[in-house]
């Protein structure tokens, strides 16, 4: 199995612009996790969803955050409009039926 | 919600020394506990988890404990080598199913640094 994979593994853009991550789940894996980290906050839980659904999104820090989940094998989060406080690492998890749960490489997002 | 408290911050040991670092939680409920090792630019990897129904697990030179009454487990590592250099992270979860899908609340990390 390829494992949890993130696109892009590097963005870069500028104030103000959208940003699209993509988190592909290990197949199989029903529960799907974002999760940002920062040297401040360390790992932070965003989002995440069981069977597609969003479960709990309180950790999304504002409205400019979203995540979808459309099918079992792909989900998006957007940032909209960017800012500099952005940037971080977002890493995608996914779990299955055991409780381990599996790190995608992660996104690192600089925000100028 | 759960909160979990890592302690060190910090820990810096010779090669072949033992390591241990510390966490407590607070949600008795909490039933799971795993821990990630985390290289430089890496993802987070689990290294070790334990449940609840277990006082001590063991892997080679990695162990951890868990007390249940005083809501505290540790991560110990024995005869410590450079590539154990990493930051570690412990965890706390409910089990799957009711309203928690195995939703992990971590702690602050660990920078652990080892000499050789």
């Amino acid at each position: 199995d390829a494992g949890v994979i993130q696109s892009p593994r590097h963005e870069v853009t500028e104030m103000g612009q959208e940003v699209t991550l993509r988190c592909k789940p290990i197949s199989g894996h029903n529960s799907l996790f974002w999760y940002r980290q920062t040297m401040m906050r360390g790992l932070e839980l965003l989002i995440y969803f069981n069977n597609n659904v969003p479960i709990d999104d309180s950790g999304m820090p504002e409205d400019r955050f979203s995540a979808k989940m459309p099918n079992a094998s792909f989900s998006t989060l957007k940032i909209q409009p960017s800012e500099p406080r952005d940037s971080a690492v977002y890493f995608c998890a996914s779990k299955g039926e055991t409780d381990t749960q599996y790190f995608g490489p992660g996104t690192r997002l600089t925000v100028l | 919600g759960e909160n979990v408290e890592q302690h060190p911050s910090t820990l810096s040991v010779q090669e072949g020394d033992s390591a241990v670092i510390k966490c407590t939680y607070s949600d008795s409920a909490s039933n799971y506990f795993p821990w990630y090792k985390q290289e430089l630019g890496k993802r987070p990897q689990l290294i070790i988890d334990i449940r609840s129904n277990v006082g001590e697990k063991k892997d080679q030179r990695i162990a951890v404990t868990l007390n249940k009454t005083a809501k505290h487990f540790s991560l110990h590592i024995t005869e410590t080598q450079p590539e154990d250099s990493a930051v570690y992270f412990c965890a706390a979860s409910k089990d799957a199913g009711g309203t928690s899908y195995g939703k992990l609340t971590f702690g602050q990390g660990t920078i652990l640094t080892v000499h050789p």
